[in-house]
């Protein structure tokens, strides 16, 4: 199945501060989803983005398609964006979507 | 804004015991999908099923597990004879079509002691 890389593993970051996690896949993509999973280990999606760049307030993704990456912005970081980050993709050979997901980016906010 | 309904949010329950974890996925979804998260891990697929059968399965889906959706609303996952090592957050997900994007649960928190 493809491979799914997320980098940094871990990031720790002072409240106020910018970051970019990055998705590196191994093929080419049907589907890519940004997750956020919250303490109580719900995923809520924060972007379906196959290609092509969209923003939501603080939040932003781009992803390369023809270069098989993507990447999350988070601007102005609070400590309710700590948690893991996971991207997740579909590949062209999946008969029904299936998702491959990353190990994913434990990102710490602190005050 | 509709959403993926799983229950219960927390199952215990003895190793070699039977469980069924269900899933209400959204009405107007055709495709569903499981997944699992062990403890720290990252999310792995289990199964994905369409018009009423299994369409892709992995490895870790063994004849312990079956899905099924018995009345046109609700999507279950059995485990028929639990092992330690099924205990995991267990994620329903639906979505409209094969490549759009797949909405999930809040998951199961299944703990086999």
């Amino acid at each position: 199945g493809i491979q799914v890389e997320q980098s940094p593993p871990d990031l720790i970051l002072q409240e106020g501060a910018n970051s970019t996690l990055r998705c590196n896949f191994s093929d080419s993509v049907n589907n890519l989803q940004w997750f956020h999973q919250n303490p109580w280990g719900q995923l809520i999606n924060l972007f379906y983005i196959p290609s092509g760049t969209k923003q939501n307030g603080r939040l932003s993704a781009t992803t390369v398609a023809t270069e098989r990456y993507s990447l999350l912005y988070i601007s102005s970081s609070q400590t309710t964006d700590s948690g893991v980050y996971f991207c997740a993709v579909s590949d062209r050979g999946s008969t029904l979507g299936r998702l491959y997901f990353g190990r994913g980016t434990q990102l710490t906010v602190w005050p | 804004e509709p959403e993926v309904t799983q229950t219960p949010s927390h199952q215990v329950t003895q190793m070699g015991q039977e469980v069924i974890l269900r899933c209400v996925p959204i009405s107007n979804h055709l495709y569903f999908y499981w997944y699992r998260q062990i403890l720290g891990q990252k999310v792995e697929f289990l199964v994905s099923f369409y018009n009423n059968e299994i369409s892709e399965k992995s490895e870790i889906f063994d004849d312990q597990f079956s899905v099924e959706r018995p009345d046109g609303s609700n999507f279950t996952l059995k485990i028929r004879s639990t092992k330690l090592e099924d205990s995991a957050m267990y994620f329903c997900a639906s979505s409209v079509g094969r490549e759009d994007i797949q909405y999930f649960g809040a998951g199961t928190r299944l703990s086999v002691l």
